[in-house]
């Protein structure tokens, strides 16, 4: 059962630089979610989908874009990596929203560090 | 104010030892409500829902005030398994989204 699945699991970027979060579920889920969580904080969230080709922005979206071009796949795109991007960014999935009690389903995260 | 606010802790309790925690939230539209676990350096997993006249799920209980706005976490007897951040989650609709708002959580140190 693989669930969702993120990598990488750690990086490192140097200012300026661009990377892409990969994020994918097998479970069918039609909601993809990104948050990014910094010591001792809460998770915030940057961008959300409702399915595929539809996303939209949440708390937290500057300096970030995302795509859902299938069901299974929601990266996260950082085009020019600031040092305050440093963060543990988790991607998540559930069932038709979070209305009710649906959980969300995480990853492993991937812990990214920019100098 | 924070949207959800809980005390940051850490609880250090012995084995055995029965512990609660509080958490309050500021929107008083917000629908349902959740605890989390967050084991270090591991993503989040759902502990349980919390519903309007309380629940129990073996040695954890929640309850859920709506009128004072908030929302609780006992656990009985204590386990070393339980050492984790416990996170107190509020769903409440925001521009036709129902939204997810995670408190920063609730560190819990269980010794023996």
């Amino acid at each position: 059962n693989a669930g969702v699945t993120q990598t990488p699991k750690f990086r490192i970027l140097k200012i300026g630089q661009s990377m892409t979060l990969q994020c994918a579920q097998d479970m069918n889920h039609n909601y993809m979610y990104w948050y990014r969580q910094d010591p001792g904080m809460g998770l915030k969230l940057i961008y959300y989908s409702v399915g595929a080709g539809i996303t939209d922005k949440g708390e937290v979206p500057n300096g970030y874009n995302v795509s859902r071009s299938t069901t299974e796949d929601f990266p996260l795109r950082l085009e020019l990596a600031a040092p305050s991007q440093t963060s543990v960014y988790f991607c998540a999935s559930s069932t038709l929203g979070t209305g009710g009690n649906q959980p969300q389903h995480f990853g492993d995260g991937t812990r990214l560090s920019i100098l | 104010r924070k949207e959800v606010e809980q005390d940051p802790g850490p609880f250090n309790v012995p084995e055995g030892a029965t512990v609660a925690f509080n958490c309050t939230y500021s929107n008083s539209a917000s629908q349902s409500f959740f605890w989390y676990r967050q084991d270090c350096r591991k993503e989040p997993k759902l502990l349980m829902s919390v519903y309007s006249s309380g629940n129990e799920d073996g040695r954890f209980t929640a309850q859920l005030n709506r009128a004072s706005q908030y929302i609780s976490l006992l656990i009985r007897d204590s386990k070393l398994s339980d050492s984790a951040t416990y996170l107190c989650v509020v769903l409440h609709p925001s521009g036709g989204y129902n939204k997810l708002i995670f408190g920063a959580g609730t560190r819990l140190a269980v010794h023996p």
